[in-house]
Formats: C-alpha cells, structure tokens, sequence
C-alpha cells in the first residue's frame, strides 16, 4: 500500500541553523501539507501547497519557514534559522484531491531537536 | 483566529459502553475533520464533514456536524480496547486544532 515517506526520523541542530525536512508524498496525490505538533501538545497546521504554490498558510508559516517540491516527488519544509521553539515532531501529509474532500495520508513524522 | 474546543479532555471508558467528544468551534465553517493519534505515532483521517447535518459511520465511531451549533460529536458505540488513542477535531481551511480529546479503553 502506498505511503508517505519522511527523512530524516530525527534530526538534531544547533539554534541558528538551516534545516530541511524532507516528504515523499504518495505518487499521483497533489495536495501536500506540513504540520507539527510540540510533544504532548496540539497539533498545529503549517502549510497547504497544490500546483506548485502556497495555497493556505497559517500564522507561525513565517519568512522562516519555505517549501518547495523540487522533483516533482519529494517536497520539503526549510526553517532557514531554527529556534529553541521549533523543536516539535513535524508531520507531512497528502491527499488525492483538495476542495471539498480532503483526507489526508500522513507521514510517521520527523522530530526535530533544537539545541 | 478561529477556536476549537474539545471535551473531555481525558475519556476513561469501559469496553461496551457508549461515549460523546465534542468539538466546538468558534467562528462559521463549512469543514471539519476528525482525526486519530495513536500513543507516540502519526495521525491517522477518520473523517471529513463538509455540510451542515452531514454524518458519517466507520465501525464503532460515528461523527456529525451541526454547522449552526458550531459542534461536532464523536460518538463511540460499544468501545473495545483498540479504540485508546487521542482523538482531534480540525475545523477550515487552515486545520485549526482542537486540544485532542485522550480516550483509554479499560477491560
């Protein structure tokens, strides 16, 4: 069965570095999301990308934050200088179709540790 | 900025008995999402509901939306063990979360 897929599982930095996330949406899907949740707390949405661009975004999807899909099959969450506050697990996530339904097919995530 | 409520929090529940979570929501939608995470693993979809009235029925779980209300319930019909897990209500565009609602199962 298809899934998605997310590199690395765990990621270590120092604070101030760049970071790059990286997704393998399921195959013919072209809605791709990222969300993250700080453990033992809510889940919060990121980012919402289809044909290529942005399509919604919330408050904490800052300058700092970019996404791209550079391949047409991975796409990737950048934090170009991580703070202590974005070390969370971070979940990527894609759905065939967007509109009026959306379900979604989520990554096992990255955790990510800044130090 | 839109605001999801849930309860309970936390849900002890006896295997065979029937329970409710509530998802209230502040401001008017024309989505919400159910979602289920299981102890230190990813999210799993449950459900989309995009109209006032819809509900839908997968197994033991039941979900429904009342846009007017602004509330969705999460209803469990006869628990069993494998349905512990914590349990989120999204609502729009921009998936504002609720806090998660954490369901144990007890033999």
């Amino acid at each position: 069965e298809p899934e998605v897929t997310q590199t690395p599982s765990h990621q270590v930095t120092q604070m101030g570095q760049e970071v790059i996330l990286r997704c393998v949406p399921i195959s013919n899907h072209l809605y791709f999301y990222w969300y993250r949740q700080i453990l033992g707390q809510k889940v919060e949405f990121l980012v919402s990308f289809y044909n290529n661009e942005i399509s919604e975004k919330s408050e904490i999807f800052d300058d700092q934050f970019s996404v791209e899909r550079p391949d047409g099959s991975n796409f990737t969450l950048k934090i170009r200088s991580t703070k202590l506050e974005d070390s969370a697990m971070y979940f990527c996530a894609s759905s065939p179709t967007g509109g009026a339904v959306r379900e979604q097919f989520f990554g096992p995530g990255t955790r990510l540790t800044v130090l | 900025e839109l605001k999801v409520e849930q309860n309970p929090l936390f849900l002890s529940m006896q295997e065979g008995k029937n329970y409710t979570i509530y998802c209230n929501y502040s401001t008017t939608s024309d989505r919400l999402y159910w979602y289920r995470q299981d102890p230190g693993k990813s999210l799993e979809s449950l459900f989309v509901l995009l109209s006032n009235g819809a509900v839908k029925q997968e197994g033991r779980l039941m979900a429904s939306l009342d846009t007017k209300a602004r509330l969705s319930t999460l209803h469990i019909t006869a628990a069993v063990h494998d349905l512990s897990a914590t349990y989120f209500c999204a609502v729009g565009n921009q998936f504002y979360f609720g806090t998660g609602t954490s369901l144990t199962v007890i033999p």
